[in-house]
């Protein structure tokens, strides 16, 4: 089934440690956002990628990196996790093009991040 | 830059009350703004858009130029209407959504 998955749901770790937020879609999407989202607060786009080897800066300046190996995967690291990258961080991909289907994005479940 | 507003982060109705959930927006360009909607333990989807004019599950949105702004409205809300609702501008040729902070929609019985 067509779906856009995210790994791990939840994740408590410690100050200074690395982690990887894992976003794979089986939608046959292009492009692909990551969204920071504090409890109650505004989603902020930190990441896009519009196809393999390609990756962009969002709105909101994030310590996050990213990478886009393979189209259907997405992963966000953080190479030294803080209290202040406590979050949610949502998935989300679309299709290419315009038309109707522009705006359209699916998003995955979250996964939410607290650093100690 | 883009920006959107939801001015009230909370709106309580009762059943059967007609509701509107304000948006306001700030872009240089041709805007083009969407509904989202999150339900208890649901992932964020799509609610509607502009462009298609379409009335889904009861809801409209009307995009007004002059007061850049584009309400959601519902005659009578329904006790599963109860949600947050996001506005969004997309914008970068339509590549890039911009959120609006939400605002939580409560009908009461």
């Amino acid at each position: 089934e067509a779906d856009i998955y995210q790994t791990p749901r939840y994740l408590v770790i410690g100050t200074g440690k690395k982690i990887t937020l894992e976003c794979s879609q089986t939608m046959g999407h292009d492009k692909m956002y990551w969204y920071q989202q504090d409890p109650g607060m505004e989603l902020h786009l930190i990441h896009y990628s519009y196809g393999v080897n390609s990756t962009e800066k969002g709105d909101l300046s994030s310590e996050s990196t990213v990478s886009r190996i393979r189209t259907e995967h997405f992963p966000l690291t953080l190479e030294s996790a803080r209290p202040s990258h406590t979050s949610q961080y949502l998935c989300a991909s679309s299709e290419s093009g315009r038309g109707l289907n522009t705006g359209e994005l699916f998003f995955g479940e979250g996964s939410r991040l607290t650093v100690l | 830059a883009q920006r959107v507003t939801q001015p009230e982060k909370l709106l309580s109705v009762f059943k059967g009350a007609p509701v509107e959930l304000k948006c306001n927006y700030s872009y240089s360009g041709s805007p083009e703004l969407f509904w989202y909607v999150q339900y208890s333990r649901q992932r964020l989807q799509l609610l509607l858009r502009h462009i298609s004019r379409e009335s889904i599950k009861g809801f409209t949105a009307d995009l007004n130029k002059g007061e850049t702004s584009f309400h959601l409205k519902k005659p009578f809300a329904q006790e599963e209407d109860s949600a947050m609702y996001y506005c969004a501008l997309a914008h970068n040729a339509g590549n890039m959504l911009t959120f609006g902070g939400g605002t939580r929609l409560m009908v009461k019985p």
